[in-house]
């Protein structure tokens, strides 16, 4: 059984540019979230995807957007990069839809972006 | 939303048990509490969660008060390897649109 795992580890893009960080969930979940986290402080949820279609939103401008694809693995776009957007960007994939009851999400390493 | 509060950070010595509470007074009737450790540089790893009482698996207890507005993650006999960030999350209820919210965290420092 293979893990989250997350591509590319590192990433470095100008002001303006647009960029996609990929997300491979582990093997049998069908739920992709993604977590903004900046230095030093807790991740913040951006979306969850399941079964292809969103289904939860974070409060985070329409230039991000995300994909699942049927076989579950995810992406997330982000256009119009700010420096602001400089975090570490985890996927989490989980069995069924996040509800009060949610199944423990399994977190990948992350992607380190950084915006200059 | 609801939101968590957690110490900023807590210092303890090796063999002892650590105690880590959160606020989320604006807990919605459906949301788990859930808590999750993160070391530097890997993403956060699942812990324990409940949603009242008591819950113990083989490496923590949970303890939430009958009006959930609070809980206490206890790690018994810490070591150093426990030195960590520890996030308390609440959410994911309909209620609130399926968000999650994850609090500030809790820089745990074991020492020897």
């Amino acid at each position: 059984e293979t893990g989250v795992t997350q591509s590319p580890t590192h990433l470095i893009k100008t002001r303006g540019q647009q960029v996609t960080l990929r997300c491979s969930s582990q093997s049998g979940h069908n739920t992709v979230s993604w977590y903004q986290q900046a230095l030093g402080q807790g991740p913040q949820f951006i979306f969850q995807y399941y079964r292809e279609e969103e289904n939860g939103r974070g409060n985070f401008p329409p230039r991000f957007s995300g994909l699942q694809f049927p076989n579950y693995s995810s992406e997330l776009n982000v256009n119009a990069l700010e420096l602001d957007d400089s975090a570490l960007y985890l996927c989490a994939s989980s069995w069924g839809v996040l509800s009060g009851n949610y199944n423990e999400q399994f977190f990948g390493p992350g992607t380190r972006l950084t915006v200059l | 939303l609801a939101k968590t509060t957690q110490p900023i950070s807590m210092d303890s010595y090796e063999g002892q048990e650590v105690n880590i509470t959160c606020s989320h007074n604006n807990i919605a009737t459906n949301d788990y509490i859930t808590w999750y450790q993160q070391f530097p540089s890997q993403g956060p790893r699942f812990i324990i969660q409940g949603y009242k009482t008591k819950v113990t698996n083989e490496v923590a207890s949970l303890f939430i008060p009958a009006d959930r507005k609070s809980s206490t993650l206890s790690l018994p006999r810490v070591s150093l390897s426990d030195t960590a960030v520890y996030y308390c999350l609440v959410g994911g209820g309909e209620e609130y649109g399926n968000k999650l919210v994850f609090g500030a965290g809790t820089i745990l420092r074991v020492k020897s």
